[in-house]
């Protein structure tokens, strides 16, 4: 946790609502890759970036590798994205560190 | 679709038996990964491989050896098992740049 550094540990939400999540990282970082870990345990794939930005529905991230930080934001908060969403950075070739996470609960 | 495939899901062992968790990938991947999870502590990667007979010790490998003796099948060995080495493990793939997580194996060493 020390090198990937999430922020905040933890988000309560109302739905409809929108959020930011942020991950600074230490270390020299390629890619960074943003997970949901739903309640049963299973890590799902949200993004993959190099440097840049990409939307997928009410997902938004971005990666800046230069200020060592890369973002997540919520857009109009659903109460299926309750979950511990992962930040991790590196490469394929030396693997990914991961930080602690930042648990979401969003309610009506 | 890519799939990692974990077996098995849940694991009860003795102190010092023998733990075998085996990882499958149906995706060609040169890469593979074995993870552990800890409360507290995230992810945390305890063997690389390249390829075939091409691996490579992550952050936390003392007390596991793993064998990739073919592409798509990677394992994670546990010779004589530790209590500290309850956790959740994780095996994942990656084609060059993506990675992509099995569903994980809970292992319970009492």
């Amino acid at each position: 946790g020390d090198k990937v550094k999430q922020s905040p540990s933890a988000l309560s939400l109302q739905e409809g609502t929108n959020s930011a999540l942020r991950c600074n990282f230490s270390i020299a970082a390629t890619t960074v890759q943003w997970f949901l870990q739903n309640p049963r345990g299973s890590l799902i794939n949200l993004f993959y970036l190099v440097p840049g930005t990409k939307e997928n529905g009410r997902l938004k991230s971005a990666f800046d590798s230069k200020e060592s930080y890369s973002t997540l934001h919520i857009r109009d908060a659903q109460l299926e994205d309750s979950g511990t969403y992962f930040c991790a950075a590196g490469n394929y070739a030396q693997g990914l560190t991961f930080g602690l996470g930042t648990r979401v609960s969003v309610f009506p | 679709d890519m799939k990692v495939t974990q077996m098995p899901r849940y694991l009860i062992k003795r102190m010092g038996e023998n733990v075998l968790l085996e990882c499958g990938q149906d995706m060609s991947h040169e890469t593979m990964y074995w993870y552990r999870q800890d409360p507290g502590l995230g992810l945390q990667l305890i063997y690389i491989s390249y390829d075939v007979d091409s691996n490579s010790e992550g952050d936390i490998p003392k007390g596991y050896r793993v064998s990739r003796k073919k592409r798509e099948h990677f394992s994670l060995i546990l010779d004589s098992a530790k209590t500290n080495q309850t956790s959740v493990y994780f095996c994942a793939s990656s084609p060059g740049g993506e990675v992509f997580f099995g569903k994980g194996t809970r292992l319970t060493v009492v």
